[in-house]
């Protein structure tokens, strides 16, 4: 079982470059989250996707942009990166019974020089 | 907007004890979900307990339950007989249960050490 991909699992971005991140999941769930996590801290929620067409704003939005044309595809994109983006991002999809678990991703280590 | 809040950023605990990291949220919602995922080195995201904000009964997964005080916004982790297994950060998380907005939020995390 594939569950959530992401890929890559690893970048190094030089300062004002552009980039994707891809995230799919098979297992046809209407959520899709992008978390970022900074060394030693929590998950910060950074846009979230309750269904093709339709995307919402987390807590950082800022310096990202998502789409969702598909169920199965959420990609983040990095416009003009900073150091301030160096992190470990995160995507995780979830069903819509509130009470069912996410399935996350490995996780993509970015970093920004 | 939900927000949650781990208060101990790291918490050790002799093997075999039992340790319990705490959670707080603040939310105005009534109808929500709770969690506790755990961390490994590795990234792996794991689910280990849930709660429904509906129910009064406790939630318990063998070595792990949880005290959920709903009044006082307080959801936290109990682990008895701790293993070296256990080693890992573990997360909080809100989920929302309003339709078309249920956004899952972590808190920021305890790490938590086993010593042998």
């Amino acid at each position: 079982n594939a569950g959530v991909t992401q890929t890559p699992k690893f970048r190094i971005l030089k300062i004002g470059q552009s980039m994707t991140l891809q995230c799919t999941q098979d297992m046809n769930h209407n959520y899709m989250y992008w978390y970022r996590q900074d060394p030693g801290m929590g998950l910060k929620l950074i846009y979230y996707s309750v269904g093709a067409g339709i995307t919402d704003k987390g807590e950082v939005p800022n310096g990202y942009n998502v789409s969702r044309s598909t169920t199965e595809d959420f990609p983040l994109r990095l416009e003009l990166a900073a150091p301030s983006q160096t992190s470990v991002y995160f995507c995780a999809s979830g069903s819509n019974r509130v009470w069912a678990e996410a399935f996350f991703g490995q996780g993509t280590r970015l970093t920004v020089v | 907007a939900q927000t949650v809040t781990q208060s101990q950023p790291e918490m050790s605990v002799q093997e075999a004890e039992t340790v319990t990291l705490s959670c707080t949220y603040d939310t105005s919602e009534s109808d929500y979900y709770l969690f506790w995922y755990k961390q490994p080195p590795s990234r792996q995201m794991i689910l280990v307990i849930r709660q429904e904000a509906y129910k009064q009964q406790n939630a318990t997964e063998n070595r792990f339950s949880v005290n959920f005080q709903k009044a006082a916004k307080s959801f936290s982790l109990k682990i008895s007989d701790s293993q070296l297994g256990d080693a890992a950060m573990y997360f909080c998380a809100y989920r929302s249960g309003a339709q078309g907005a249920q956004k899952l939020v972590f808190g920021q995390g305890t790490r938590l050490t086993i010593n042998p």
